[in-house]
């Protein structure tokens, strides 16, 4: 069954502003990870966090987990037009990477030029 | 360039036909994957692969099949296409435990009519 959830489904804001993604998730995780797909590319793997952090950096990128709540967000400062993506969370199971990662159904973002 | 190569990139074929879609990496990674994402940008996993164990995803029909010559390639092939099968094919590969992102071939858009 599908693990995580995107929120929102669709997001549009102007350049230069913040973009925040929320992702829930069902069951424990080893780690959970976030990546981009630009229009019909592969997915680019962007930021990891594992289940005993809290919160992670990179670049413009600003990643949370919250265990107890089940859910993660991603957020993207200073946004370019060149950060219009579909975004998914994925979570890492405890079967130690054998099992592959679970995706969310994404969150499309448009970065207004 | 070190990365996840998958051939080809398109494929149109007829209901019925038997078809492949190659993968290779050569990032020396342990484990390989299988992905189907539908028209609606679900992701869902396939096949998980390392020299060790094959995990199948039990939804997965047993007209795909993965096929593994060495520890850098991952097949897949296809008997008996349906209409249904029309979707992008992503390979993907890991260093296999967990705590590292994946590297995400680009996909392989598979219509059948």
């Amino acid at each position: 069954s599908q693990q995580g959830e995107e929120d929102p489904q669709a997001l549009s804001i102007q350049e230069g502003e913040n973009a925040t993604m929320n992702c829930s998730y069902k069951t424990s995780i080893n780690n959970l990870q976030w990546y981009r797909q630009n229009s019909g590319r592969g997915l680019v793997h962007l930021i990891l966090i594992r289940s005993n952090e809290r919160e992670k950096h990179s670049g413009r990128l600003r990643v949370t987990l919250d265990t107890s709540k089940k859910s993660s967000s991603l957020l993207i400062t200073a946004s370019r037009a060149a950060d219009t993506a579909s975004y998914f969370c994925a979570t890492d199971g405890l079967g130690g990477g054998a099992d592959g990662l679970t995706f969310g159904k994404g969150t499309h973002l448009i970065i207004q030029p | 360039d070190t990365a996840v190569s998958q051939t080809p990139k398109y494929l149109v074929t007829q209901m019925g036909n038997d078809k492949s879609i190659k993968c290779e990496q050569n990032l020396g990674h342990d484990t390989m994957y299988w992905y189907k994402q539908d028209s609606k940008k679900f992701l869902k996993i396939m096949f998980s692969y390392n020299n060790k164990e094959l995990i199948i995803n039990e939804t997965v029909p047993n007209r795909f099949s993965p096929k593994s010559p060495d520890k850098a390639h991952l097949n897949l092939h296809i008997n008996s296409l349906e209409l249904g099968d029309s979707a992008v094919y992503f390979c993907a590969s890991s260093r296999g435990s967990s705590n590292y992102g994946y590297t995400f071939g680009s996909g392989t858009r598979l219509t059948v009519v």
